[in-house]
């Protein structure tokens, strides 16, 4: 079935350092994908979205790059701050209708001071 | 205005209460739709109304009664709910089809006791 998934349940890294965070998705036919950001007591953020029809886009210290043939998602952060401490969900649009947004199962990310 | 506001923040009920939460969002999306969120978990998609009709009910007991006024409301009617129901309750809007992406509320924090 349909299923959007992370590799790494956990990530933890210096401040500074860049981060990359990764999805595998399952349905091939999905075209459009959303990163949230989401802190503690709060509701999911937009960070960046990218459609099917590109492979990178670019944000204010943000990437997300698409792999259509492996099927992959990936956010790139540079200079991890302190900030960025949260839990991350990819997220796509379920072809079957396109106002349902499947979830990943969610990364947290922790910065190192 | 670029938010989606849910009220209340927090909610304590008893199992035979009545309750309702609140969404409301001026941005001119026709397409609102309410979330469940258990701890550590991704949110799931309960219900979506498109042009204030149903849409989409994702198989959601009866004790969960959505309704949506008009184009920036949207309610979650309450009633004999479970302790298993406690969660976060995270309402959300977007244009038809998420063209331009879903923002998010911050959600009402659900104990049912």
């Amino acid at each position: 079935g349909e299923s959007v998934g992370l590799h790494l349940p956990t990530l933890s890294v210096q401040e500074g350092d860049n981060s990359i965070i990764n999805c595998a998705y399952s349905n091939s036919a999905s075209d459009y994908f959303i990163w949230y950001k989401q802190e503690s007591g709060k509701g999911p953020q937009f960070i960046i979205d990218i459609r099917s029809n590109m492979d990178k886009r670019q944000g204010q210290r943000v990437t997300v790059l698409l792999n259509k043939t492996v099927k992959h998602l990936s956010l790139q952060i540079a200079a991890t701050q302190p900030g960025d401490s949260a839990v991350y969900f990819c997220a796509e649009n379920a072809p079957d209708s396109s106002y349902k947004l499947i979830f990943g199962s969610g990364t947290r990310l922790l910065v190192r001071p | 205005d670029t938010e989606v506001t849910q009220t209340p923040k927090h909610l304590v009920m008893g199992m035979t209460n009545k309750k309702s939460l609140k969404c409301e969002q001026h941005m001119g999306h026709r397409a609102m739709y309410w979330y469940k969120q258990k701890a550590k978990k991704p949110p799931e998609l309960m219900f979506v109304y498109s042009y204030e009709k149903l849409s989409i009910n994702e198989s959601v007991p009866s004790r969960f009664s959505p309704e949506c006024p008009n184009s920036s409301l949207l309610n979650l009617h309450l009633h004999a709910l479970q302790p298993e129901d406690s969660a976060l309750y995270l309402c959300a809007s977007s244009h038809p089809q998420g063209q331009g992406g879903y923002t998010f509320g911050s959600g009402t924090r659900l104990t049912v006791v």
